[in-house]
């Protein structure tokens, strides 16, 4: 089964406007981490949001945000006023467990195109 | 901001051949990982190493595949004899504090295996 679901292989969002990519995840770990990084076209991974299982908050880094649903085991990220720059693949990913040696799985992406 | 360094950025290899991918991890960090990805699609995790030693791999990370950190700063990946299947993007990445905390990745080799 999968570990990191996301639903959405491709979305198209007009410039300015806000976007939420989904992001679905499986663990039975009551300690586990969630990331988003982004990959241009370029193709490097660029981090951009880290939310820890027992962080209260919903982290927050600019115009990014983690919209945590613990209950839900959700962890969609949302970006603010999009530019176009921001058009890019973006991977949600997980850590199960509280060891610093845990490996982080990854999604299988969302392709963000940001239309002028 | 300090940056993991792979080198090469592109490497063509005939199959069967062997290939090491060289990465420099951040100078302060302990925790190095190898994952691939196949013509944009899934990042998916080969190995982590830590201590000196391997601390898990995947069910990719077969007999064909080694890693070793020779020196104080380089890490590597080793394939012993390339099939066609292992051409993909493959990425170093590195962590002061292991996943908790973010991955710094490098920009990746593109191996092309013929």
């Amino acid at each position: 089964a999968q570990k990191i679901t996301q639903t959405q292989p491709g979305m198209f969002v007009q410039e300015k406007e806000a976007v939420t990519l989904d992001c679905t995840y499986d663990t039975s770990d009551q300690s586990y981490g969630l990331f988003w990084y982004k990959q241009p076209s370029s193709g490097e991974m660029i981090f951009l949001i880290y939310q820890g299982s027992y962080d209260e908050q919903n982290a927050t880094e600019g115009r990014y945000s983690l919209n945590f649903q613990k209950a839900r085991k959700s962890a969609n990220l949302v970006i603010s006023a999009s530019q176009l720059g921001d058009s890019a693949m973006y991977f949600c990913a997980m850590r199960e467990g509280r060891n610093r040696d845990d490996k982080i799985i990854f999604g299988k992406g969302t392709r963000l195109h940001i239309l002028p | 901001e300090p940056e993991v360094t792979q080198t090469p950025s592109h490497q063509v290899t005939q199959m069967g051949q062997e290939v090491i991918l060289r990465c420099v991890p951040i100078s302060n960090h302990l925790y190095f990982y190898w994952y691939r990805q196949i013509l944009g699609q899934k990042v998916e995790f080969l190995v982590s190493f830590y201590n000196n030693e391997i601390s898990e791999k995947s069910e990719i990370f077969d007999d064909q595949f080694s890693v070793e950190r020779p020196d104080g700063s380089n890490f590597t990946l080793k394939i012993r004899s390339t099939k066609l299947e292992d051409s993909a993007m493959y990425f170093c990445a590195s962590s002061r504090q292991g996943t908790n905390e973010k991955l710094f990745f490098g920009s990746g080799t593109q191996l092309s295996v013929l």
